[in-house]
């Protein structure tokens, strides 16, 4: 069954520590990206990357770190920097450059 | 730059009732043009795209969406709503053949009454 995982789907942050949302697609799609959604705002893009071991920052990069080390995975750290990160969090996959094909989302709450 | 526009925060419709959410957006060259649904808690599925061609694009659920590029909107339009269809749609425009940056309007919430 194909498609794009997300884990957890709720997540917990004490202040000063740094958290890990876990992507995995297996749809073979080159591009992946993790979006922020707050109410009302829509989403921002916070990093993409169009290859294995290649990224770029999206609008709302500060505060947060990627890797992609394998096709299939791309793991968000929300590091301490990252003032205000309650919110949800989107990944989505792509093959062409632009359809994007998105996961169930993660919600972090900052205790 | 890009940018997309959704005028409408909340619409209500009646079920059984005509839908017309409003997409405006702003972009220099011919866009690929997105709809996408998102239910609460939810991420995205995609409704329809417009890449070229017919400017009436259908998609599924029932929701069609038209091109008009001297009005530079791209409207999503179903003629009768059912509850389900209650949910939070986005309209979304992509950079075109070569780019991977989409943006992504601020959402109108369909609440749908009987």
């Amino acid at each position: 069954d194909g498609g794009i995982t997300q884990s957890p789907k709720y997540l917990f942050r004490k202040e000063g520590q740094n958290v890990t949302l876990s992507c995995e697609q297996n749809l073979n799609h080159d591009a992946m990206y993790w979006y922020r959604q707050d109410p009302g705002q829509g989403l921002r893009l916070i990093y993409y990357s169009q290859i294995v071991n290649d990224f770029q920052k999206g609008d709302i990069a500060e505060g947060y770190s990627v890797s992609r080390e394998k096709k299939e995975s791309f793991p968000l750290t929300v590091t301490s920097a990252q003032k205000n990160p309650t919110a949800f969090y989107l990944c989505a996959s792509g093959r062409d450059s632009n359809t994007q094909y998105f996961g169930p989302g993660t919600r972090l709450t900052v205790l | 730059a890009q940018s997309v526009t959704q005028p409408d925060i909340h619409i209500t419709v009646s079920e059984g009732a005509s839908l017309e959410l409003r997409c405006n957006y702003s972009y220099g060259a011919t866009p690929y043009l997105f709809w996408y649904v998102q239910s609460p808690g939810q991420g995205l599925q995609l409704l329809l795209k417009y890449f070229s061609g017919d400017t009436l694009v259908q998609g599924i659920k029932g929701f069609e969406a038209e091109f008009k590029r001297s009005q530079s909107s791209f409207n999503l339009r179903k003629p009768s709503v059912h509850w389900s269809d209650a949910a939070e749609y986005f309209c979304a425009v992509g950079a075109g053949a070569g780019g991977f940056k989409t943006i992504f309007g601020a959402g109108t919430r369909l609440f749908v009454k009987a």
